[in-house]
């Protein structure tokens, strides 16, 4: 099974501010990552697919990279409506898992 | 649009069993494979099972073969977990969810609001 490791678990950020998340797998998974929004109460909300492609309708300061065992979420302006946990997910290899999350919160 | 309902969660002993739904709408449910996936309270998301869009290919988290059984009916566009010999541990949100473009390995686009399933005597 790949493991996934986020870092940092939780990530304090001010309005407007950049903020960056990192997403380590155990072993190659090229570019088979998503990420994930989940806010409190909700079900999660796919972001980014192929390690960069944004789902449909995502705001341009959401940005992914990376490929092979380490990848990164950027969001370049922090706006009110981000702060939630991310979770980043491999769906190369079977069982797909994902990491424990990272939890974006206002500084 | 695209729907999905869970429903059927609960409060169970351990060792019962509890059998979820997943009503699906706004899509061809019966060219989607669709996943079940779970979140303990506080908790990261752990993937559970996942049926192939004919129902004929299944497969299971580790953590719950044996005792869980997913299936569908395509009639019906829904979708079934099937939970026996529960135990503590298995206490969650449970998410139905689609892949993106409907294959397995894929990421998952669409998601239900989930359904709370505890065991707990």
């Amino acid at each position: 099974e790949i493991v996934m490791t986020q870092s940092p678990a939780t990530l304090s950020v001010s309005p407007g501010d950049r903020a960056t998340l990192s997403c380590r797998a155990s072993q190659s998974i090229s570019s088979n990552l998503a990420w994930y929004q989940q806010k409190p109460g909700q079900a999660p909300r796919l972001l980014i697919y192929g390690a960069s492609t944004r789902a449909t309708g995502l705001p341009a300061r959401f940005s992914g990279s990376g490929s092979g065992t380490d990848f990164t979420l950027t969001i370049s302006s922090l706006q009110s409506e981000d702060f939630a946990v991310y979770f980043c997910q491999q769906y190369k290899t079977w069982p797909q898992t994902f990491g424990q999350g990272t939890n974006v919160e206002i500084k | 649009q695209v729907q999905l309902v869970e429903s059927g969660g609960a409060v169970v002993q351990p060792g019962r069993s509890l059998r979820l739904s997943c009503a699906a709408s706004g899509f061809t449910f019966s060219s989607y494979a669709i996943h079940w996936v779970r979140q303990a309270p506080g908790k990261g998301l752990e993937w559970v099972a996942v049926i192939s869009y004919d129902g004929y290919n299944t497969y299971y988290a580790d953590s719950v073969r044996g005792r869980f059984t997913i299936s569908r009916d395509n009639s019906k566009d829904t979708l079934y977990l099937q939970m026996n010999s529960l135990r503590a541990e298995d206490t969650a949100v449970y998410y139905c969810a689609r892949p993106y473009g409907g294959n397995y390995n894929s990421p998952l686009d669409y998601w239900g609001q989930g359904t709370l399933v505890t065991v707990s005597s």
